[in-house]
């Protein structure tokens, strides 16, 4: 497509259920980044994808989230058991490779109650 | 753990006025890359530089990376009520090119 595209724009979910978002991104970017973003501050850091694998997952908080891109294109972020700590925007991106400007998506504003 | 600071936090100018954000990284850096992300947007990326004493030019804006590659700034000159937003750099985190540490960013506020 012509951006990085993501869904939902918006989810309200209760604190403990289980949420997915999803990134699909520029056609033909093999790199693909998660991040999460608080209010007034700058993006932090969750996993990145080269290809079909998960290259760095070390910014992921705790086993309560995971990620998969099983075909090298979509991405999807699974949280498990949701906190109102995880409320956030969620940011993904893709690039053709690490040493690339990245182009990010709109964002998924994920708020637990 | 890798820094990257921001000065100012915020800053409100008159259009017309010049601006400058700098940023500051604990470690050196390989490269360095600005975004800019307007109230309620996201990120987009402006410029990568690479080079110790790198100066590239858009237009109005002008961004420098220092000597010892752990510094930059951006100079906006006249700036445009269409220049709001808030301005990050970003570096590869120390140790691995695979991910971005991302600077506190500058909010700037342009008023007529």
């Amino acid at each position: 497509g012509a951006g990085v595209s993501q869904t939902p724009s918006n989810k309200v979910t209760e604190k403990g259920k289980y949420v997915e978002l999803r990134c699909d991104p520029i056609s033909g970017h093999t790199a693909l980044y998660w991040y999460r973003q608080s209010l007034g501050q700058g993006p932090e850091f969750l996993i990145y994808f080269q290809g079909t694998g998960a290259a760095d997952d070390s910014g992921l908080p705790n086993d309560r989230f995971f990620a998969v891109r099983p075909e090298g294109s979509v991405s999807t972020l699974k949280i498990q058991r949701t906190e109102r700590g995880d409320s956030a925007v969620y940011l993904c991106a893709s690039s053709f490779g690490q040493y690339y400007g990245y182009t990010f998506g709109s964002g998924t504003r994920l708020t637990v109650v | 753990g890798q820094q990257v600071m921001q000065i100012p936090q915020y800053q409100h100018v008159q259009e017309g006025e010049d601006f400058t954000t700098y940023c500051n990284s604990s470690t050196t850096l390989s490269n360095i890359q600005w975004y800019k992300q307007r109230p309620g947007g996201h990120p987009v990326f402006l410029i990568q530089l690479v080079k110790s004493g790198e100066v590239k030019k858009q237009k109005r804006l002008t961004f420098q990376f220092g000597e010892a590659k752990k510094n930059s700034s951006l100079h906006i000159t006249a700036t445009q009520t269409t220049d709001v937003g808030t301005y990050f750099c970003a570096g590869p985190t120390t140790g691995t090119a695979s991910k971005l540490t991302f600077g506190t960013g500058t909010r700037l506020q342009v008023t007529l």
